[in-house]
């Protein structure tokens, strides 16, 4: 039973860089998130889909930060131009459809360093 | 929108006591409330997770109680063990529509043999 993938699990770039952060959710799921997690800021909720259609990317940071996800087993998290202030534990997590609330299940994460 | 608030930041406690972490929520129309735990180094993971209609769930050590008039939703761990050392998060459900989860801040806890 496979669960979120993320790629990749460790990313070391100098500023400036382009990085791009993918995630595979679970089969069946059609509700995929992006968080940013800092000691300083904990978890951040950065933009979340719902059948691959954005609804709400209130969370990024800036203009740099963009989120696709064109269909329904793949998102990609792209910064451009990194900065070292964009250093984290970047998750992605998916959820199951369903009434009232379902539980969201994370992927283990791509440690971000922009040096 | 919704907003949780969690408490204690951190709690140190001796093994074989017991914890309480506490959370309150915003939304009165919020109707799901998970706990995740995350190891250092790790993924948040889903431990407990309870329903508005109910009132206390129980899984072997732990139990998560709510009170719906009150809008605040505890977690207890009894009988702790050096391995429930984590970061837990409390979460309530902000967006039911989408699975949005509006996460606590976190509680620190360290289990001291």
């Amino acid at each position: 039973d496979a669960g979120v993938i993320q790629s990749p699990r460790h990313e070391v770039t100098e500023m400036g860089q382009e990085v791009t952060l993918r995630c595979k959710p679970i089969s069946g799921h059609n509700s995929l998130f992006w968080y940013r997690q800092t000691m300083m800021r904990g978890l951040e909720l950065l933009i979340y889909f719902n059948n691959n259609v954005p609804i709400d990317d209130s969370g990024m940071p800036e203009d740099r930060f963009s989120a696709k996800m064109p269909n329904a087993s793949f998102s990609t998290l792209k910064i451009q131009p990194s900065e070292p202030r964009d250093s984290a534990v970047y998750f992605c997590a998916s959820s199951f459809p369903g009434q009232g609330g379902q539980p969201q299940h994370f992927g283990d994460g791509t440690r971000l360093s922009i040096l | 929108g919704e907003n949780v608030e969690q408490h204690p930041s951190t709690l140190s406690v001796q093994e074989g006591d017991s914890a309480v972490i506490k959370c309150t929520y915003s939304d009165s129309a919020s109707n799901y409330f998970p706990w995740y735990k995350q190891e250092l180094g790790k993924r948040p993971q889903l431990i407990i997770d309870i329903r508005s209609n109910v009132g206390e769930k129980k899984d072997q050590r732990i139990a998560v109680t709510l009170n719906k008039t009150a809008k605040h939703f505890s977690l207890h761990i009894t009988e702790t063990q050096p391995e429930d050392s984590a970061v837990y998060f409390c979460a309530a459900s902000g967006d039911t529509g989408f699975q949005k989860l509006v996460f606590g801040t976190g509680t620190r806890l360290l289990v001291s043999p």
